[in-house]
């Protein structure tokens, strides 16, 4: 089965860290550029960073740059987002999502939440 | 910035009625290999997001031909001819053209009447 499963998700305070892990399934995890997408509760989506098939292009949101690192392992078919210095804007539901042209693949997200 | 503008913000369907949604974006979507990186996603209650179109109008695939999207340079309408109930959700256009930041426009809530 082509799936996407995210984890690494939950409580934080503000100013702590998490790493979230995306592992796939199903498909040639190499051959795609992959990505985070976030939905703070009630919202719109928001893109948050990309990563090249190799790992040699990463691009992020402003909002985030400095803070955020996006990884990939292509030997264990795993993307992965280390959150640094969080803050209460970042809480949100993460999405891991893959593909170009005709495939495209999101996962079931993962829950973060900055809070004292 | 680049911005991505949907109207309308919620759209109200009889069962069995066509329903159209607009994307606007304040650049064209052109890009200089002559694609235009616009696309239509679904997302249902409690559910992650779906695509439904890419590059404008091509249909990924188990998408019900009853969507259909249209549209050029910076003007797009994501289209459904009849409405179901499982079409209940909101729907995102998103442009892949200018990277940074790729570019969400803020959803459309259809429901029914």
């Amino acid at each position: 089965e082509v799936q996407l499963v995210e984890s690494g998700g939950g409580l934080v305070q503000p100013g702590g860290s998490l790493r979230l892990s995306c592992a796939a399934s199903g498909f040639t995890f190499s051959n795609y550029w992959m990505s985070w997408v976030r939905q703070a509760p009630g919202k719109g989506l928001e893109w948050v960073a990309n990563i090249k098939q190799d790992g040699s292009e990463k691009y992020y949101v402003d909002s985030v740059k400095g803070r955020f690192t996006i990884s990939r392992d292509n030997a264990k078919n795993s993307l992965f987002l280390q959150m640094n210095s969080l803050r209460a804007e970042d809480t949100a539901v993460y999405y891991c999502r893959g593909g170009h042209d005709a495939f495209d693949i999101w996962g079931q997200g993962t829950m973060v939440t900055v809070s004292s | 910035d680049f911005v991505m503008t949907q109207s309308p913000l919620s759209l109200p369907v009889t069962l069995g009625q066509p329903a159209s949604i607009s994307c606007r974006s304040s650049q064209s979507l052109v890009y200089s290999d002559g694609n235009t990186y616009l696309n239509w996603f679904q997302q249902r209650p409690g559910q992650s997001p779906r695509r439904l179109i890419y590059k404008v109008s091509n249909r990924d695939s188990g998408v019900p031909d009853r969507f259909s999207g249209s549209g050029s340079g910076t003007d797009f309408t994501l289209k459904i001819s009849r409405v179901e109930a499982e079409d209940v959700g909101v729907y995102y256009c998103m442009q892949g053209t200018h990277w940074l930041p790729l570019t969400f426009g803020g959803g459309t809530k259809v429901e029914i009447k």
